[in-house]
């Protein structure tokens, strides 16, 4: 059973708006996070990461927020723009996982219209 | 330029031929690890190295084997492919704990295997 869920494959949204990329886990020891987006033929890049101590992290135009109680994050894009267009990845991971492990979720591709 | 770089980008092979994908950094990082990519799956970890000739066992080991004699490459073989490990294959690396230094991912080897 997958522990981190990304529950919306796709997601299209118009350029200016907000988007909003949600992210569930089930695994309660994990506790720290992060966004990685993906380009077609390119490998994922770090985004934007949280740790469970926080509720809210910002870096410009992207802000994450955890919400422990409903083990749940969000990614906020504002304002969304056509190269924001790609494939994002939720990732958690434990503080004593020995292997650095990150487990993703499924990825949702992002589509923002001019 | 920092980077991972993953020879071949595309493969395709008959079941059974042993192949070996490539992976290097430039980047002089302890950690290395492989991941796959599927369909809803998201990313799972293969194997990781934590250092020359230290390797481990990640999610889905099952069918590779991976060597580290050297401090930058990580190669990753898989004896007798079968149709079911046809993916799209990560190498990544990473200077220390992942909430400390995010996974750097190479741009990716699209497996088939027939």
């Amino acid at each position: 059973d997958q522990q981190v869920k990304q529950n919306s494959p796709s997601l299209s949204v118009q350029e200016g708006r907000i988007s909003i990329l949600n992210c569930d886990y089930t695994n309660s020891m994990f506790d720290y996070f992060l966004w990685y987006k993906k380009y077609p033929a390119e490998g994922p890049t770090f985004l934007i990461s949280i740790s469970s101590i926080k509720d809210k992290n910002e870096d410009g135009r992207f802000t994450v927020f955890l919400n422990k109680s409903a083990k749940h994050l969000s990614l906020h894009i504002v304002p969304s723009q056509p190269g924001d267009s790609a494939v994002y990845f939720c990732a958690a991971s434990e503080s004593y996982n020995a292997g650095n492990m990150l487990t993703f979720g499924g990825g949702t591709r992002l589509m923002v219209k001019p | 330029e920092a980077q991972v770089t993953q020879n071949p980008r595309y493969l395709i092979t008959v079941t059974g031929k042993k192949l070996t994908v490539t992976c290097s950094q430039n980047m002089n990082h302890e950690y290395m690890s492989w991941y796959r990519q599927d369909p809803g799956l998201g990313l799972r970890q293969i194997y990781y190295s934590m250092n020359v000739e230290v390797t481990d066992k990640g999610d889905v080991p099952e069918g590779y084997k991976v060597s580290r004699k050297e401090k930058r490459n990580f190669p990753l073989i898989l004896e007798s492919p079968s149709p079911n490990q046809t993916s799209l294959y990560f190498c990544a690396s990473s200077g220390g704990r992942v909430r400390n230094s995010p996974l750097h991912f190479g741009n990716g080897t699209r497996l088939t295997v027939t």
